[in-house]
């Protein structure tokens, strides 16, 4: 089955900085990959999520990019904000159902003012 | 106001006694999850139901059972039988569409004294 691993567990940084997390998966057939944020306290939430077909995907200062030949996909928020502070999962399924879907272990980003 | 709706938030559970989480959902949604969050580990799957009156195990079904009798409830029951019940529990629901945006409830904490 589908095995997806998150880097790193914790990143910390400075508030307009730039931050990237990257997730590997292991089903070649995983073609749907969506990014959940989590803020303390709270449910996850779906910010962003690419499918196989694009490699790229953008919206304001979130983007997330996919390398299918890799098998890894990364999140990448530039001028980071203090609400930006959360835990992100990444996660990968494929076509079908979303019942073989799998979440990283989670990234805590810590944005400091 | 459409969503997901965990209870209770917060439950304390002797060892040996059962205690059942209740999800209810009013967003028509055909598909209902429930997921484990322990630290660190991201998000594991117990059980999932496609439709009303089926379900199946996830990764991490054992020591707990469910029911769908109604498409807008899908209960969680978790039994004596599991061995590490404390832990935080997300229920989730998904439209239409073949993959796409979990919806999640905000959880219930249980812990077994």
């Amino acid at each position: 089955g589908e095995n997806v691993e998150q880097h790193p567990s914790t990143l910390s940084v400075q508030e307009g900085d730039s931050a990237v997390i990257k997730c590997t998966y292991s089903d070649s057939a995983s073609n749907y990959f969506p990014w959940y944020k989590q803020e303390l306290g709270k449910r996850p939430q779906l910010i962003i999520d690419i499918r196989s077909n694009v490699g790229e995907k953008k919206d304001q200062r979130i983007a997330v990019t996919l390398n299918k030949t890799a098998k890894h996909f990364s999140l990448h928020i530039t001028e980071t904000q203090p609400e930006d502070s959360a835990v992100y999962f990444c996660a990968a399924s494929s076509s079908g159902n979303n019942n073989d879907m799998r979440f990283g272990a989670g990234t805590r980003l810590t944005v400091k003012p | 106001d459409g969503g997901i709706t965990q209870s209770p938030k917060y439950l304390f559970r002797k060892e040996g006694q059962n205690v059942t989480l209740s999800c209810e959902q009013n967003l028509n949604h055909d598909a209902m999850y429930w997921y484990r969050q322990d630290p660190g580990q991201g998000l594991r799957l117990i059980y999932y139901s496609q439709i009303v009156n089926d379900f199946q195990k996830g990764d991490i079904a054992e020591g707990y059972s469910v029911s769908r009798e109604k498409k807008e409830s899908f209960p969680l029951t978790v039994t004596s039988a599991q061995k590490n019940p404390t832990a935080f529990y997300l229920c989730a629901s998904k439209g239409g569409s073949v993959t796409g945006e979990l919806f999640f409830g905000e959880g219930s904490r249980l812990t077994v004294l």
